[in-house]
């Protein structure tokens, strides 16, 4: 199956500061989320973006398909956006194949 | 929009107790429905899917079972709960046919057997 890497596992940072997240997949893919849990356990879509650019916001979303990565850019942190960032990925457009990464754990400290 | 309800929130129960977690989902008819399961730590796993009513699909062998009674209802059970079988467990969604729609998830229920 496809392998998902994600990276930094781990990331501390101030408030106001931004932050670039990766992942990394090993086949092509047509289907490609960004998730955010919450440390409640809570788990929100932020963007369905197998390829292209999206903006929500502070978060923004790239993918470059034909090099198998796609990068969640944060800016101006806030301690809300603390949490697992997970990246999920699939070749088939439906979701019943999504495979998850291992997440990026992002700390923002106030 | 649709919206995934999930309860309970949280769960004790005794190994060899029975479990039954329900999943309701607002807002959009037919929709594809996922069981996931979170252990300690970080990963997703996909236990159970469905495209329709009385239609569920396993991706792996477990004590656990899945049943979809009506369209928007989606039953995680089992028998007999192991051990092994505590963890996080989500119930998602995508609106109907699933091609090209975001999955959304409930807020879980914490499973922890004793």
């Amino acid at each position: 199956g496809i392998q998902v890497e994600q990276s930094p596992p781990d990331l501390i940072l101030q408030e106001g500061a931004n932050s670039t997240l990766r992942c990394n997949f090993s086949d092509s893919v047509n289907n490609l989320q960004w998730f955010h849990q919450n440390p409640w356990g809570q788990l929100i879509n932020l963007f369905y973006i197998p390829s292209g650019t999206k903006q929500n916001g502070r978060l923004s979303a790239t993918t470059v398909a034909t090099e198998r990565y796609s990068l969640l850019y944060i800016s101006s942190s806030q301690t809300t956006d603390s949490g697992v960032y997970f990246c999920a990925v699939s070749r088939n457009f439906g979701n019943e194949k999504l495979t998850f990464g291992t997440g990026t754990r992002l700390t923002i400290i106030p | 929009s649709q919206t995934i309800h999930q309860w309970p929130a949280t769960l004790v129960q005794p190994v060899g107790s029975p479990l039954s977690l329900e999943c309701t989902v607002e807002g959009t008819s037919n929709p594809n429905l996922y069981w996931y399961r979170q252990a300690a730590g970080r990963g997703l796993q996909l236990l159970f899917y469905s495209v329709g009513i009385g239609q569920i699909s396993s991706e792996v062998p477990q004590n656990l079972s899945a049943s979809r009674p009506q369209d928007r209802q989606f039953i995680l059970s089992s028998k007999k709960l192991l051990l092994s079988d505590s963890g996080f467990y989500l119930c998602a969604g995508t609106l109907a046919g699933g091609m090209g729609s975001p999955l959304h998830f409930g807020n879980g229920t914490r499973l922890t057997v004793t």
